[in-house]
């Protein structure tokens, strides 16, 4: 079974700190994701990597970072912590098949609450 | 740009059959996947439509048709195992296929 690994289950943070969120798969999956989940918007994608060192943004990326230094690994970084950002953050992973559905399999997600 | 709409919520008996609509604005893609997530928990694949028609796997069925920009999940013999939230998504064929974009999701209750 494909597995997503998401490091932080809950996280309380305070308004300015720097967090980090990791992620590891054990699929060998080119394309590694984080998305956020809040009520009522669906899920939204933040970032994404196709590669080792690559990074693409995504849907809304404004107070991210991200960093892919190992092809299993691959971090969110919150640069300034601020309350618009409580949210649940899921990390996902798929192989490169565009073609057949690009099946995404996601960590059981990391809840963060900034105060 | 894609956007996908859903319900946001849906109940229905045990036993019965349920059908979750999305409807969805795009300017291209591969195909039409759906996603389970039960509270508290990961989304997980269900089903992928490449062609328009219908795909079965099981008790899950999913249909897509491009011409009409719509797409369901259908879930028979619904078991309370069935709640959960439903997302569907597409992936586009331009700009990157891994911006892969969801539905806003339903909820599905099944009450016995």
């Amino acid at each position: 079974d494909v597995k997503v690994t998401q490091s932080s289950r809950y996280l309380v943070k305070r308004t300015g700190e720097k967090v980090f969120l990791e992620c590891v798969q054990d699929m060998d999956h080119e394309n590694m994701f984080w998305y956020r989940q809040d009520p009522g918007l669906g899920l939204r994608l933040i970032y994404f990597s196709y590669d080792v060192k690559m990074k693409e943004k995504g849907d809304i990326p404004e107070g991210y970072s991200v960093s892919r230094e190992k092809k299993e690994r691959f971090s969110l970084i919150l640069e300034s912590a601020s309350t618009n950002q409580t949210s649940m953050y899921l990390c996902a992973s798929s192989f490169g098949r565009p073609y057949s559905g690009n099946t995404i399999y996601f960590g059981e997600g990391s809840w963060l609450t900034v105060v | 740009g894609q956007s996908l709409e859903q319900p946001s919520e849906v109940t229905a008996v045990e036993g019965a059959i349920v059908q979750i609509n999305c409807t969805y604005q795009t300017s291209g893609f591969y195909g039409l996947s759906w996603y389970q997530q039960h509270d508290g928990g990961a989304p997980t694949f269900l089903s992928y439509n490449a062609l328009d028609g219908l795909e079965e796997t099981g008790r899950f069925s999913s249909f897509l048709s491009r011409s009409d920009s719509y797409g369901y999940l259908l879930l028979q013999e619904l078991q309370m195992k069935d709640s959960a939230s439903y997302f569907c998504a597409v992936s586009p064929n331009s700009g990157g296929y891994q911006k892969v974009t969801f539905g806003t999701g339903t909820k599905l209750q099944v009450i016995p």
